[in-house]
């Protein structure tokens, strides 16, 4: 079935520094991709989308593009803040007309000042 | 516009009992659906549903369910509470249509958090 990996463990770097998120999926056809953001005791808020191969979704200074060739979906930024400490999800949502979301584990992201 | 609203935020409730959460979408979108997010296994797709009716549904065991009535406001139960129910439930809204997730994401509420003990 379709499937997200996420790098593993929490990243913690400081405050200008460059961020990047790890994000490689499985799954047939062309699915869309998605990063969410979660801050503490909240949902998951839509941080940028791309839709088909070559795409570059792009919110607040986060980037990510649809890399069919790699199946991958970084995630990245040029110089992070103390507010972009959150979880980071990558997902996906398959082309089989299924109107639901595979996720990936997350990665906690800290930003020291 | 409003967000999609989830309530109660928080419950606890006692192993054997059963819970009923509600999630009311954002105006004019038609399908709602339902994640279940725990530490162990992250966030896993619990069910959709559109215009009132079970569209997809994710590998939970029968004691998870749910329904949608007319306003494509949502609830869910989850009966026989076991303690390894306790998580945060989200629920997420989008426009009809299938696949239109696919095109323009979810949006989601922030969750009601229950606790079995």
């Amino acid at each position: 079935g379709d499937s997200v990996t996420q790098m593993e463990g929490p990243v913690t770097l400081s405050e200008e520094a460059f961020l990047t998120i790890n994000c490689t999926y499985t799954a047939t056809g062309y699915p869309s991709l998605f990063w969410y953001v979660q801050y503490p005791g909240e949902g998951l808020q839509l941080l940028l989308k791309a839709t088909k191969a070559d795409d570059k979704g792009s919110n607040k200074g986060f980037e990510a593009t649809y890399r069919k060739e790699t199946t991958s979906f970084h995630l990245e930024k040029g110089s992070v803040q103390v507010s972009d400490s959150a979880v980071y999800f990558c997902a996906l949502s398959d082309s089989g007309g299924n109107n639901r979301l595979a996720f990936g584990k997350g990665n906690q992201v800290v930003v020291i000042p | 516009k409003a967000g999609v609203t989830q309530t109660p935020r928080y419950l606890i409730k006692t192993r054997g009992q059963q819970v009923t959460l509600s999630c009311s979408p954002i105006s004019g979108h038609r399908s709602v659906s339902w994640y279940q997010q725990t530490p162990g296994q992250g966030l896993q797709f619990l069910f959709e549903y559109f215009s009132e009716t079970q569209r997809n549904k994710g590998n939970f065991p029968g004691r998870f369910s749910g329904r949608q009535f007319s306003n494509s406001r949502s609830e869910m139960n989850v009966s026989t509470l076991e303690l390894g129910d306790s998580a945060l439930y989200l629920c997420a809204s989008s426009l009809d249509g299938v696949g239109t997730a696919r095109a323009y994401g979810y949006t989601f509420g922030s969750g009601t958090r229950l606790t079995v003990v």
